[in-house]
C-alpha cells in the first residue's frame, strides 16, 4: 500500500524568506504523480504544484518549486520570496492508477509566514 | 474560475440520525470523490464514483455510506445512522479525466459534520 509522511507539522518563515517543505512516500509503483496542495484557512484545497514520475525535470511554477528525488521517494516543496498569501496548510499527494486515481495524502504541514 | 461547491458547511447531527452531504462538481468533470479528514487526522480516500457507478471505495466506505448523482449536477454522500466517530470534515473533489488534466483534483471546500 502506498503512504506518504509529511514530518513537519508546522513550520514558519520570515516574508521575502524561502521555506522547503518535506514529504515521502512509499510505492512500488514505478508510474504515479506527485502534488503539493494549498488550504488557505477556511477554503478550499487549490493545486500548487504537480510532479509526473517519469520526468526527471523538477516542476517549478513561480516562486515554488519541488525537489523530487525518485529513488529516494521524496518530494519537497520549495516557497521562495513568501509571501503573507501563503499561510497555509500544505498537503502532499500521490497518486497512481489502481482502478481510480485517488489521491493518497501525507498529514499536512501548516505554515506561517510572519510579517 | 469553475469551482466544486459543498453543502452545508456545518451539519450537527444526532447520533443514528441519517446525512446528506451535498456537492455540485465542476460541470464538465466525469470522476467524483469524497475523501474525510478526522480533526488531526490525514485527509482519507473513501470513494470513487464514474459513469453513474462507485470505481473504488476504501475500507472506509461501509454499508452505512452511500453515493449517487441524482439529477446530473449534484453529488451526494449519504450517511445512514451516524456514528460520533464520523464527525470529521468531508470534502468532495471532481476531475475532468481528460489526457490533459494530469488527475488534477478540484476539491470543494468541506462539510464540517459533528455527531453528538
Amino acid at each position: 500500500a502506498q503512504t506518504v509522511t509529511q514530518s513537519q507539522p508546522e513550520m514558519s518563515v520570515q516574508e521575502a524568506e524561502t521555506v522547503t517543505l518535506s514529504c515521502t512516500y512509499d510505492t512500488s509503483e514505478n508510474n504515479y504523480y506527485l502534488f503539493w496542495y494549498k488550504q488557505p484557512p477556511s477554503r478550499q484545497m487549490i493545486l500548487v504544484i504537480r510532479q509526473e514520475a517519469y520526468k526527471q525535470q523538477n516542476a517549478t511554477e513561480n516562486r515554488f518549486s519541488v525537489n523530487f528525488q525518485k529513488a529516494a521517494k521524496s518530494f519537497s516543496l520549495k516557497i521562495s520570496d513568501s509571501q503573507l498569501g501563503d499561510t497555509a496548510m500544505y498537503f502532499c499527494a500521490f497518486t497512481t492508477f489502481s482502478g481510480t486515481y485517488k489521491y493518497i495524502f501525507g498529514t499536512g504541514t501548516r505554515l506561517k509566514v510572519l510579517a | 474560475e469553475p469551482e466544486v461547491t459543498q453543502t452545508p458547511s456545518h451539519q450537527v447531527t444526532q447520533m443514528g440520525q441519517e446525512v446528506i452531504l451535498r456537492c455540485v462538481p465542476i460541470s464538465n468533470h466525469l470522476y467524483f470523490y469524497w475523501y474525510r479528514q478526522i480533526l488531526g487526522q490525514k485527509v482519507e480516500f473513501l470513494v470513487s464514483f464514474y459513469n453513474n457507478e462507485i470505481s473504488e471505495k476504501s475500507e472506509i466506505f461501509d454499508d452505512q455510506f452511500s453515493v449517487e448523482r441524482p439529477d446530473g449536477s449534484n453529488f451526494t454522500l449519504k450517511i445512514r445512522s451516524t456514528k460520533l466517530e464520523d464527525s470529521a470534515m468531508y470534502f468532495c473533489a471532481s476531475n475532468a479525466g481528460t489526457s490533459v488534466s494530469y488527475n488534477e483534483q478540484f476539491f470543494g471546500p468541506g462539510t464540517r459534520l459533528t455527531v453528538l
